[in-house]
């Protein structure tokens, strides 16, 4: 069982849309959670990157993590096209090594 | 400051042949870490520098891959005696490791590909 569990879609929504990414964790001991996107043949960019449990806020994004049920989601309000892509949950201990998921294709249908 | 590069983007090979990638980090990043991304997945840890150190190796570097970080800037990942295996994307990362909430900026990455 990997360590880091994220539905790897696709997922395809209408222009507007409120989008709902998750992903799941077995390894109590990760502490920094974070949300990279990915175009297709290009680098992971970082959207949002949270310490502790609760709820963080970034212009349309927000992203939650909940550590007692082990579980992160990213959120997207008023999805556009543009945000068409993989969606990487990615976490790590005290450790510098990023653990991520296997990403959550996304398809915003204009 | 114009990111993390690398170099070359795409690099086709024969199998058994030793390639090498490079990676220059946002300067004055003094971490650099390399990743290993096959078609569908997450990218997976490889090795991190700090400085010219290198400080971690994860288990997937077999004894085929060598890493370097000679004077603390730029980074190369060889691979000696390819293997179909090894085809993937290979990303290079930097970070500014000052404080736990360190941010890890990617790379566009190397996609290498074994005939």
């Amino acid at each position: 069982q990997k360590e880091v569990e994220q539905d790897p879609g696709p997922l395809s929504v209408p222009e507007g849309a409120i989008v709902s990414l998750n992903c799941t964790y077995s390894n109590s001991a990760f502490q920094y959670f974070m949300w990279y996107r990915q175009y297709s043949r290009k680098g992971p960019e970082l959207l949002m990157y949270t310490y502790s449990s609760g709820n963080k806020e970034d212009g349309r994004f927000t992203a939650q993590v909940d550590k007692s049920s082990k579980y992160i989601s990213l959120f997207i309000r008023d999805s556009q096209p543009s945000d068409s892509a993989t969606y990487l949950c990615a976490m790590r201990t005290g450790r510098r090594a990023l653990t991520f998921g296997s990403g959550t294709r996304l398809q915003v249908q204009p | 400051d114009t990111g993390v590069s690398q170099d070359p983007r795409h690099k086709i090979t024969k199998r058994g042949q030793n390639v090498t990638f490079r990676c220059d980090p946002i300067s004055e990043h003094n971490r650099l870490y390399w990743y290993r991304q096959t078609l569908g997945q997450g990218p997976e840890f490889l090795t991190y520098f700090q400085n010219e150190a290198q400080l971690e190796k994860s288990r997937l570097l077999s004894d085929r891959f060598s890493a370097e970080r000679p004077k603390g800037s730029f980074s190369t990942l060889e691979i000696q005696r390819t293997e179909q295996g090894d085809s993937a994307m290979y990303l290079c990362a930097s970070s500014l490791g000052t404080s736990k909430k360190e941010t890890q900026y990617f790379g566009p990455g190397t996609r290498l590909l074994v005939l």
